[in-house]
């Protein structure tokens, strides 16, 4: 079964600052998803990634898929009190179910 | 375009009881997941739906059951409640039958249930 790690599990940044979340599969990913969560709400969809190499950028967050597809990077640029939640790597495993990552919680301090 | 409801928001039950939680899909999506999130953790998969027949589960005993309805709205029932139960549950709409590939999804603002 596939199992998704994140890292780090949780970071304090000052806003303004960049900041990096790391995603990594047990097994070559089909497609990686990026989800952003409040504490004790639903998920909001940020991106979907599926080709090796592939990378989209959303407002200023950036998701990245590596070559052998089995790490996700998300970045964010000149962050902001608005970006703080819990972000969550999703994954397809293999057409059998759905498994996230446990999270990397964000706190911006203003 | 309405998004994805879930109700009750929250629910206080017993051990042993039964409870029974309701999605409402967004508008034009035919699949419904469901999710169990613990306390610090991420989601785990519970099952799916897909024109009201089970299309996947995951790791959950049999007293987690499901039905999805015509309209393509759900139900998540579970039997014999225990503390571990406690946990938020979400539900996630989408479109699409096949598992892979059609992980697009909506997610709603989740049932917080206490079990004790």
């Amino acid at each position: 079964s596939q199992e998704l790690e994140q890292s780090p599990q949780s970071l304090i940044v000052q806003e303004g600052k960049n900041l990096t979340i790391n995603c990594t599969s047990s097994k070559t990913l089909y497609g990686l998803y990026w989800y952003k969560q409040k504490y004790g709400e639903g998920l909001i969809f940020l991106m979907m990634l599926q080709k090796g190499g592939e990378e989209k950028s959303h407002e200023k967050i950036t998701a990245k898929l590596d070559e052998k597809k089995q790490q996700s990077s998300l970045h964010i640029t000149a962050s902001q009190p608005s970006h703080a939640g819990i972000y969550l790597c999703g994954a397809d495993n293999y057409g059998q179910n759905f498994v996230f990552g446990p999270g990397t919680r964000l706190s911006v301090l203003p | 375009e309405t998004g994805v409801t879930q109700s009750p928001t929250h629910l206080i039950k017993t051990r042993g009881q039964q409870v029974t939680l309701r999605c409402s899909s967004q508008s034009g999506h035919n699949t419904v997941s469901w999710y169990q999130q613990a306390l610090g953790q991420g989601p785990q998969f519970i099952f799916q739906y897909y024109r009201e027949e089970e299309n996947g589960r995951g790791n959950f005993p049999p007293r987690f059951s499901g039905l999805q309805f015509p309209n393509y709205s759900s139900e998540l029932n579970v039997n014999a409640l225990e503390l571990d139960d406690s946990a938020l549950y979400l539900c996630a709409s989408s479109l699409g039958g096949e598992l892979a590939g059609s992980y697009e999804q909506y997610f709603g603002p989740g049932t917080r249930l206490t079990v004790t």
